[in-house]
């Protein structure tokens, strides 16, 4: 399976800046995901980073707040803007290829918002 | 649109004895079902996945789950839980008719174990 490297692992961060998450893995793959998962709760799907071109974001979610990119087929990064203490949460980077089976989470980024 | 469903919060079970976690679905066409397990502080692992195929399906740790198509469930068990086991247990469905698409989680489930 694909190994990802997701920095940072944790911040602290101000309200009203923002945060740009790294999503790094060791091979090719088609779909990478980001999520959140806020205290206590399940992961909910933040957008699909498609290669080459935008991404596609859940209801809820809009570009100007998560800002996402993909260059290529093994890096994305996931902005969270203008930040306030609501966007505390753990973000997960996740990707799937036909060729894996099944799907590959990084470790998460543990934010917290002051 | 799909959807999973874990019906219990939070489920306390003593060291050794059995665990079952319950995983409800919904979707319209052959599912791929998953488990993943999240330690305090920690990512992701899959336990195991269901794409096709024999519905008893055999994942890491000693878990165990079962495909039940007519009860649209696909529930985890385990015959003898450790203390290690303690953790957050989430059940996941693929989005869509591949195995690539976006994943659905359920609510999620903790399990605590008594000594």
């Amino acid at each position: 399976s694909a190994v990802i490297s997701q920095k940072p692992s944790r911040d602290i961060c101000q309200r009203g800046t923002s945060l740009t998450i790294q999503c790094q893995v060791d091979s090719q793959v088609t779909m990478m995901f980001w999520y959140r998962q806020q205290p206590g709760q399940s992961l909910t799907l933040i957008a699909t980073a498609n290669q080459g071109s935008e991404a596609t974001y859940e209801s809820g979610f809009v570009i100007d707040k998560f800002p996402i990119s993909r260059p290529n087929l093994t890096f994305s990064t996931l902005t969270v803007s203008n930040m306030s203490p609501e966007d505390s949460s753990i973000y997960l980077c996740s990707v799937s290829s036909p060729g894996l089976s099944g799907y590959t989470f990084g470790s998460g980024t543990r934010l917290t918002v002051v | 649109a799909q959807s999973v469903t874990q019906p219990d919060i939070h489920i306390t079970v003593s060291e050794g004895a059995s665990l079952e976690l319950r995983c409800n679905y919904s979707y319209g066409a052959t599912p791929y079902l998953f488990w993943y397990v999240q330690s305090p502080g920690q990512g992701l692992q899959l336990l195991l996945k269901y794409f096709s195929g024999d519905t008893l399906v055999q994942g890491i740790k000693g878990f165990e789950a079962e495909f039940k198509r007519s009860q649209s469930s696909f529930n985890l068990r385990k015959p003898s839980v450790h203390w290690s086991d303690a953790a957050e247990y989430f059940c996941a469905v693929a989005a869509g008719s591949s195995n690539t698409g976006k994943l659905i989680f359920g609510q999620g489930t903790t399990l605590q174990v008594k000594p």
